[in-house]
């Protein structure tokens, strides 16, 4: 499978304030990445996408940027609630573009 | 829509025995759909690519003869966890491929999981 990782396992973030969310890819012929919100005991949940012919992408509260240069994603999540407590997860599409591989995922805690 | 449910969502089995465990599509058709596994505070590790009316494509160390997959229509994939032992307790999740609303790309839709516990 592919290797994607990320900078921080875990984010703590009062409420109100901007969450940014870190994801390094390995595969440079990944051309469509997804971040996922995933809650403790469930399925993850799609948030936002984006393909590689982009390098931002906004979405309601939440941005992803992308940055083949050095194979980076962020995203993004404006005045962060209690609500988006989770952890995150980034998703590339690998070499055949047909399977999705997950990164090693961030909790974000919202400190109300 | 682009709804997927996984059944069940729990179950305890003993040593030695095998679970079946279904992913349905209920709202579309899924000619692919694929199958996780997640260890507790992990990451979702892909185990393999089930497509309709054919052989399932394994991951590199996943082992066929272990987690049987079916993918016998186009809204039902089952994953069958074969001679289960306690190592195998985990939490399968799967999903397939929704052509919606996204940016015009086919995103993952996910089940809600299903955790196994070997005892």
């Amino acid at each position: 499978g592919e290797s994607v990782g990320l900078h921080l396992p875990t984010l703590s973030v009062q409420e109100g304030d901007n969450s940014i969310i870190n994801c390094a890819y390995s595969n440079s012929a990944s051309d469509y990445f997804i971040w996922y919100k995933q809650e403790s005991g469930k399925g993850p949940q799609f948030i936002i996408d984006i393909r590689s012919n982009m390098d931002k992408r906004q979405g309601q509260r939440v941005t992803v940027l992308l940055n083949k240069t050095v194979k980076h994603l962020s995203l993004q999540i404006a005045a962060t609630q209690p609500g988006d407590s989770a952890v995150y997860f980034c998703a590339e599409n690998g070499d055949t573009g047909n399977q999705f591989y997950f990164g090693t995922g961030t909790s974000l805690t919202v400190i109300p | 829509g682009a709804v997927v449910s996984q059944h069940p969502s729990w179950v305890i089995c003993k040593s030695g025995t095998s679970v079946k465990i279904e992913c349905r599509s209920l709202d579309f058709q899924a000619t692919t759909m694929f199958w996780y596994r997640q260890f507790p505070k992990q990451s979702l590790m892909l185990m393999a690519t089930s497509n309709e009316g054919s052989k399932a494509t394994y991951e590199q160390g996943v082992e066929k003869d272990k987690f049987l997959i079916n993918h016998a229509s186009l809204t039902l994939s089952t994953l069958t966890v074969t001679s289960a032992h306690p190592e195998d307790s985990s939490f399968y999740i799967c999903s397939a491929r929704y052509s919606g609303r996204h940016s015009g790309a086919n995103v993952l839709t996910f089940g809600a999981g299903s955790r196994l516990t070997v005892l």
